[in-house]
C-alpha cells in the first residue's frame, strides 16, 4: 500500500520567516509534485521533480523553491513567507511511467500571519 | 498550456438520482484524463480514469465520457449514495514523460438522503 507523509499537518508562522515543508513516499517512486489547494481554485501544481535533485516548475512556482536530494524525499520552501502564501499543501507521488495514478499525502494547513 | 474548466462548483442531488460533472480542456495534445474525489478532510484519491483511445470507460456505478472533437468529458454517477458526498476534480495531461496533470476547480457534490 502506497504511502505518502507530510511532516505537519497544521502550521503557523510569521510573516518572513522561512517555511520547510517535507513529504516522504515509500514506494520508490520516481515523480513527485506539490500543489496547493484553495477554494474555487482547484489544485494548483507549484513544482514537480521527476529524478534526484531534478525539478521542473509548475504553473505557480513564484515565492517556492524546492529539494529533492533524496528519491523519497520531496521538500518544499518558501524563503520568505508572506500571507498570500496561507493554503493547504498537498504532496503527491507517481511512478514515473506513462499516466500512472498519483498519491496524495495528507496535505499540510499553512497559515501566515 | 493547458487550461481545464470544470462544472458546475456546486451539485446538489436526491440520493439514488444521478449526476454529471463535466469538463473541458484547451490542449489538442492531452490524451489521459483522470478523476480524483475527495472527501471531507481526507487526501485526494484516483477514482477512475479514461485514455485517448477509448470514449466510455465504466466502473460500477461510475462511468466517465470523452469527447476528443469537442474536447470534453464528462464523469456520471448513477444510483448515488450519501458516501458519494465529496470534492471532484477532473484532470487532463499530454504524456512527455514526466505526468504532470492539469486539474479543473473542483465540484463539491453534496447527495441529500
Amino acid at each position: 500500500d502506497v504511502k505518502v507523509t507530510q511532516s505537519s499537518r497544521y502550521l503557523v508562522k510569521r510573516t518572513g520567516e522561512k517555511v520547510f515543508l517535507e513529504c516522504v513516499q515509500d514506494m520508490d517512486h520516481e515523480n513527485m509534485f506539490w500543489y496547493r489547494q484553495d477554494p474555487g481554485l482547484g489544485l494548483r501544481l507549484i513544482y514537480f521533480s521527476y529524478d534526484v535533485k531534478m525539478k521542473e516548475k509548475g504553473d505557480i512556482p513564484e515565492g517556492y523553491s524546492v529539494s529533492r536530494e533524496k528519491k523519497e524525499r520531496f521538500s518544499l520552501i518558501l524563503e520568505s513567507a508572506s500571507t498570500n502564501q496561507t493554503s493547504m499543501y498537498l504532496c503527491a507521488s507517481g511512478t514515473g511511467r506513462a499516466q500512472e495514478t498519483q498519491y496524495f499525502g495528507p496535505g499540510t494547513r499553512l497559515l501566515v500571519l | 498550456g493547458e487550461n481545464v474548466e470544470q462544472h458546475p462548483s456546486t451539485l446538489s442531488v436526491q440520493e439514488g438520482d444521478s449526476a454529471v460533472i463535466k469538463c473541458t480542456y484547451s490542449d489538442s495534445a492531452s490524451n489521459y484524463f483522470p478523476w480524483y474525489k475527495q472527501e471531507l478532510g481526507k487526501r485526494p484519491q484516483l477514482i477512475i480514469d479514461i485514455r485517448s483511445n477509448v470514449g466510455e470507460k465504466k466502473d460500477q456505478r461510475i462511468a466517465v465520457t470523452l469527447n476528443k472533437t469537442a474536447k470534453h468529458f464528462s464523469l456520471h454517477i448513477t444510483e448515488t449514495q450519501p458516501e458519494d458526498s465529496a470534492v471532484y476534480f477532473c484532470a487532463a495531461s499530454a504524456y512527455f514523460g514526466n505526468e504532470k496533470l492539469t486539474f479543473g476547480t473542483g465540484t463539491r457534490l453534496t447527495i441529500i438522503p
